[in-house]
């Protein structure tokens, strides 16, 4: 079945480590996006790409890099200059920008200890 | 700027009982409006959506329509279901464009 794989599915890092949560798609989707979620909170954007090696930031980047090597694959990397990561971070992925549907992950939950 | 409001949760029903969880919007132009539901412990799915004015977008037994007048797109349905418990987001965007916008989750529980 095509979908998008998210792993690990919970995470515990030390402060001032960096960690990098993996996204892939067999979906041939060109869009992806990588979204955090806290508690009463909607989804926020931390970025996206269109297509591959190409990236944008989305509105709250700091602190967070991404790269898109592949077409299948946007791993997220929560730096030591994320002031605040715990949170569960979602992937997603679009056919293109126009479509409006987003398929997600099931989620990578990260707690810093 | 654009934003998306949607009603206080928890909602709490007796299985069989009718849902509305209200949804509003602010945007210019024609975005698009949907609704996810996310399951607890996963990520979220589409559950329904809506490009136009006056479109109803339908799925599952839920429906909403795109109410330009009153910038809503509250989700409904009839007989809600101890499955149905999960979180409902609304969402708007624009196609063409990266930048979706969602509301903050409507959490529902069913009791049987």
């Amino acid at each position: 079945d095509g979908g998008i794989t998210q792993s690990p599915k919970y995470l515990f890092r030390k402060e001032g480590q960096n960690v990098t949560l993996s996204c892939e798609q067999n979906l041939n989707h060109d869009a992806m996006y990588w979204y955090r979620q806290d508690p009463g909170q909607g989804l926020r954007l931390i970025y996206y790409s269109q297509i591959v090696n190409d990236f944008q930031k989305g509105d709250i980047a700091e602190g967070y890099s991404v790269s898109r090597e592949k077409k299948e694959s946007f791993p997220l990397t929560v730096t030591s200059a994320q002031k605040n990561p715990t949170a569960f971070y979602l992937c997603a992925s679009s056919i293109d920008l126009d479509t409006g549907e987003l398929f997600f992950g099931e989620g990578s939950r990260l707690t810093v200890l | 700027g654009n934003s998306v409001t949607q009603m206080e949760g928890p909602v709490t029903l007796s299985e069989e009982a009718f849902l509305t969880i209200n949804c509003t919007y602010t945007a210019t132009g024609y975005p698009s409006l949907f609704w996810y539901v996310q399951y607890p412990g996963e990520g979220l799915q589409l559950l329904l959506k809506a490009t136009k004015a006056d479109d109803k977008g339908s799925n599952k037994g839920f429906e909403a329509t795109y109410r330009k007048e009153t910038t809503s797109f509250h989700l409904e349905k009839g007989s809600v279901q101890v499955s149905d418990s999960a979180v409902y987001f609304c969402a708007l965007s624009y196609p063409g464009t990266y930048k979706y916008i969602f509301g903050t989750g409507t959490r529902l529980k069913v009791l049987a």
